[in-house]
């Protein structure tokens, strides 16, 4: 089976705290996403990354900065948290168009749900 | 302007019977494809059902279908035999490739909150 795992499923931090959302996936899927989710807003997409080092900005990626140094491994940062960041962070991997599948479907760990006070 | 709607923010179905859950959604591209997540409460995510813009046949599985009509660019879900295991959010998304180099990118609709009454 696919597995995403993200690195804590709660967090709880301060206001102006560097936090660390990290994503690792054990299928070799190239591509890496991280969205945002809150309620009434479904969810959106922060960054994404279609190989290692590179990154793309997603739709809302204003206060957030991600690293992709191994192909397994996606982090998502948050340089200096603020109250507005308060969300559930969910973290999906799939495989490129060439690749094994070709239909897009993402694979998603189980959310990390971060409190920001 | 939103490329995926779900215009239901919240849906009741009494167990064992069916639920449609609407899904309409806005592209210009000829080939995307679209896709159907059930979210329980526990905060996964669980892939349900996906269609091909170009796939003739409505997908099903299992208990779940797609009801595709291209034309009218809808996707809506159909859950037969409501069960209370299907109490969950359900979100529908769309496969794009912005850049036309194969790079998929999956766009979600702002979800169906589904409650199963017994």
């Amino acid at each position: 089976d696919v597995k995403v795992t993200q690195s804590s499923r709660y967090l709880v931090k301060r206001t102006g705290e560097k936090v660390f959302l990290e994503c690792v996936q054990d299928m070799d899927h190239e591509n890496m996403f991280w969205y945002r989710q809150d309620p009434g807003l479904g969810l959106r997409l922060i960054y994404f990354s279609y190989d290692v080092k590179m990154k793309e900005k997603g739709d809302i990626p204003e206060g957030y900065s991600v690293s992709r140094e191994k192909k397994e491994r996606f982090s998502l940062i948050l340089e200096s948290a603020s109250t507005n960041q308060t969300s559930m962070y969910l973290c999906a991997s799939s495989f490129s168009r060439g690749g094994h599948s070709n239909t897009g479907e993402l694979f998603f760990g189980e959310g990390s749900r971060l409190t920001v006070l | 302007a939103q490329k995926i709607t779900q215009t239901q923010p919240g849906m009741f179905v009494q167990e064992k019977e069916a639920v449609t859950l609407d899904c309409t959604y806005d592209t210009s591209d000829q080939s995307y494809g679209l896709f159907w997540y059930k979210q329980p409460s526990s905060g996964e995510m669980i892939f349900l059902i996906y269609q091909g813009s170009y796939d003739e046949q409505n997908a099903t599985e299992g208990r779940y279908s797609l009801n595709f009509q291209k034309a009218r660019k809808s996707a809506n879900l159909v859950i037969s035999a409501s069960q209370l295991g299907d109490s969950a959010m359900y979100f529908c998304a769309m496969r794009e490739d912005p850049s036309g180099a194969g790079s998929y990118q999956l766009t979600f609709g702002k979800g169906t909150k589904l409650s199963v009454i017994p």
